[in-house]
C-alpha cells in the first residue's frame, strides 16, 4: 500500500525565514508526486506535480523537487499569507494517497 | 470555470441518524472521488467514480456507507446510521480522466455526530 509521511508537523516561521518541508513517500510505481495547500475550511488546493527524481517546479516563494524517495517543498522568503497546511500525495495505479500534512504559520 | 460544489456545509447530527452530502463537479470531468479528513490528518478516498462506474471502494465501510453518482454527473454520498468516529469534513474532488493537475476539490461538508 502506497504510504505518505511528512514532517514537521507544524512548523513556525518568522516572515522572511526560509524553511524546507519533507515528504517521503512509498509506492509501487509512481505516477506523479502532487503537493496541495488547504486553508482552514477549504478543500485543498492544487499546487504542482513532479515525475520523476531531479525534476524541479516553482510558483511565486514555493519550490518543489524531487528524488526517487522524497519530495521537499522549499518556502523562500515567506510572507502570512502562505500560512497554510501543506499536503503532499502520491499517485500509483490510479488514486491519489495523501501524507497529514505540515502546517506552517508565519508571523510578520 | 465553475468549481466543484457541495452540500451542505456544515451538518450536526446525533448517531445512529441518517445523513446525506451532495456533490456536483465541474463540467466535463469524468472521473469523481469522495474523501474523507479527519481532523489533524490527511484526505482518505473513500470511493472513486470514472463516469456511472465504481473504480475504487475498497476503504469505504460498506455497512454504513453508500454512494451512487447520477448520470455520470452528481453525486451523493450517504451514511446510515452514523457514528461518533465519521466526525470528518467529506471532501468531494473531480478530474479529467488521468488528469495530470491532480484533482479539484470542493469546501467540503463538515460532519460533526454528537
Amino acid at each position: 500500500e502506497d504510504q505518505v509521511t511528512q514532517s514537521p508537523e507544524a512548523l513556525r516561521l518568522q516572515e522572511g525565514e526560509s524553511s524546507s518541508l519533507n515528504c517521503s513517500y512509498t509506492v509501487s510505481g509512481l505516477r506523479g508526486l502532487f503537493w496541495y495547500r488547504q486553508d482552514p475550511g477549504k478543500g485543498p488546493e492544487f499546487l504542482f506535480t513532479l515525475y520523476s527524481a531531479g525534476e524541479e517546479k516553482e510558483k511565486e516563494r514555493l519550490k518543489a523537487t524531487l528524488t526517487k524517495k522524497e519530495s521537499f517543498l522549499h518556502i523562500t522568503a515567506p510572507k502570512p499569507e502562505d500560512s497554510a497546511t501543506y499536503l503532499c500525495a502520491v499517485r500509483g495505479d490510479y488514486k491519489l494517497s495523501f501524507g497529514a500534512g505540515t502546517t506552517v504559520t508565519v508571523r510578520a | 470555470e465553475a468549481g466543484v460544489a457541495q452540500s451542505p456545509r456544515y451538518k450536526i447530527i446525533e448517531k445512529r441518524q441518517s445523513v446525506a452530502f451532495w456533490c456536483n463537479p465541474i463540467s466535463g470531468h469524468a472521473t469523481l472521488y469522495w474523501y474523507q479528513q479527519i481532523l489533524g490528518q490527511g484526505p482518505k478516498l473513500l470511493i472513486q467514480f470514472q463516469n456511472n462506474g465504481v473504480v475504487d471502494d475498497s476503504q469505504l465501510p460498506k455497512d454504513r456507507f453508500s454512494a451512487e453518482r447520477l448520470k455520470g454527473v452528481d453525486s451523493t454520498l450517504k451514511i446510515q446510521p452514523a457514528k461518533l468516529e465519521d466526525s470528518a469534513v467529506y471532501l468531494c474532488a473531480s478530474s479529467r480522466q488521468d488528469s495530470n493537475y491532480g484533482y479539484t476539490f470542493g469546501s467540503g461538508t463538515r460532519l460533526t455526530v454528537v
